[in-house]
């Protein structure tokens, strides 16, 4: 098993432009996630998704899109990239049900000069 | 709401000595609490988790973490540490009740280093 794979691991964006992080997971995982880590700072929720067709705000949605059209594929666009989305971003996911943890990928760092 | 707390950005003990890192919680219903480490370079790896029961929980790597009802705490504990412990580690929680979406609250990190 693969686990949460994410591309690209590194990218260099300039302002304005656009790009799409891609995230999939081989562990028929229904809930789907994905997070920021600024430096100092813990993870914070851009989007999440709890199945195909359905996805839902977290704490930073804003410059951010994402879609979920099937179970393993969750990808993050990035629409003008501004210098205050450079961060590394987390794809996630768990099974949904009972308390069960959640499984990352390696990362993305994006950095928009 | 949710929220987690992590005191010290940084915690430094020498190896062999016993190392403890704090995390104290909110939630309105029973906390879902768990700890992750971060290697550099890496995602997240889970280290253990607790969920009901025994209040003293057991990890991977040796790893322990007391949970506190009383006081909103779960910090991390090892009785012996080791250099290759040194690492970012992160306290979690989730409320339990309610349709949460299994959305995780993250303490803002504890970067630990062990001295040889």
């Amino acid at each position: 098993n693969a686990g949460v794979t994410q591309t690209p691991k590194f990218r260099i964006l300039k302002i304005g432009q656009s790009m799409t992080l891609q995230c999939t997971q081989d562990m028929n995982h229904n809930y789907m996630y994905w997070y920021r880590q600024d430096p100092g700072m813990g993870l914070k929720l851009i989007y999440y998704s709890v199945g195909a067709g359905i996805t839902d705000k977290g704490e930073v949605p804003n410059g951010y899109n994402v879609s979920r059209s099937t179970t393993e594929d969750f990808p993050l666009r990035l629409e003008l990239a501004a210098p205050s989305q450079t961060s590394v971003y987390f794809c996630a996911s768990i099974t949904g049900s009972g308390a069960n943890v959640l499984t990352f990928g390696a990362g993305s760092r994006l950095t928009v000069l | 709401a949710q929220s987690v707390a992590q005191p010290e950005d940084q915690v430094n003990v020498a190896e062999g000595n016993p190392l403890t890192v704090k995390c104290t919680y909110s939630v309105s219903g029973n906390p879902y609490l768990f700890w992750y480490v971060q290697y550099p370079n890496r995602g997240l790896q889970f280290l253990l988790k607790y969920i009901t029961g025994d209040n003293l929980v057991k990890g991977s790597y040796g790893f322990e973490a007391e949970f506190n009802k009383s006081q909103t705490s779960f910090h991390l504990k090892k009785p012996s540490a080791l250099v290759s412990d040194s690492a970012l580690y992160f306290c979690a929680v989730r409320d339990g009740w309610g349709t949460n979406a299994g959305k995780s609250t993250f303490g803002d990190g504890t970067t630990l280093t062990v001295k040889p």
